[in-house]
């Protein structure tokens, strides 16, 4: 079974511009989760996604959005990047929505804020 | 709110011997615990988990942790260490909205 997959694995942009990234879920997986990576802040959860419902949100502010097709896949938005934007996003997917469900994570994309 | 930490950022080992890392949380109820382990340029593999029954769980390569409620640790351990382990390794608490709260990591490096 193939793993959560993650593109583009790399990206650069400038301060301003706006980016999109995707996830799709190990097939059968219809929970999405976000996660931004820094070396200053560490691991932290952006939102959730199951069913094509935001079900939890991080502290993260506004420009930071996500969304999810009826086929599971996920993109999240991320306008007007800032330097601190530059971070590993990672998504996570799972078989549901139950706690005891199982988050697997994708290699991530690196972004890069110019 | 929920809270990891994990108190050692580097540790060094020689490849054999063994490996104990920590990992202390807060939570307000029955906790849901996780390792998982990240190499260079990698996303994150999980190591193991530990939901409820049996204190010491097993996980994959060799892994195992204990949970104390007593002391608010779920500490991984392995009996001997391969050059292949080094990498970080991150413990999380699982909240009932399914969000993990993750450690700020331990970064293993291994001796020849």
């Amino acid at each position: 079974k193939a793993g959560v997959t993650q593109t583009p694995r790399y990206l650069i942009k400038t301060r301003g511009q706006q980016v999109t990234l995707s996830c799709s879920p190990i097939s059968g997986h219809r929970s999405v989760s976000w996660y931004q990576q820094t070396p200053g802040q560490g691991l932290q959860f952006l939102f959730e996604y199951f069913s094509e419902t935001q079900r939890n949100k991080g502290n993260f502010p506004g420009r930071f959005s996500g969304r999810q097709f009826s086929n599971s896949r996920s993109e999240m938005n991320v306008s007007t990047l800032e330097l601190g934007d530059s971070a590993l996003y990672l998504c996570a997917t799972r078989l549901g929505a139950g706690r005891t469900d199982t988050q697997y994570f994708g290699p991530g994309t690196r972004l890069t804020v110019l | 709110a929920q809270s990891v930490t994990q108190p050692d950022i580097h540790i060094t080992v020689s490849e054999g011997a063994s490996l104990e890392l920590r990992c202390n949380y807060s939570y307000g109820a029955t906790p849901y615990l996780f390792w998982y382990v990240q190499s260079p340029g990698q996303g994150l593999q999980l190591l193991l988990k530990y939901f409820s029954g049996d204190t010491l769980v097993q996980g994959i390569k060799g892994f195992e942790a204990e949970f104390k409620r007593s002391q608010s640790s779920f500490n991984l351990r392995k009996p001997s260490v391969h050059w292949s382990d080094a990498a970080e390794y991150f413990c999380a608490v699982g909240d009932a909205g399914n969000m993990l709260t993750f450690g700020g990591g331990t970064r293993l490096m291994v001796k020849p």
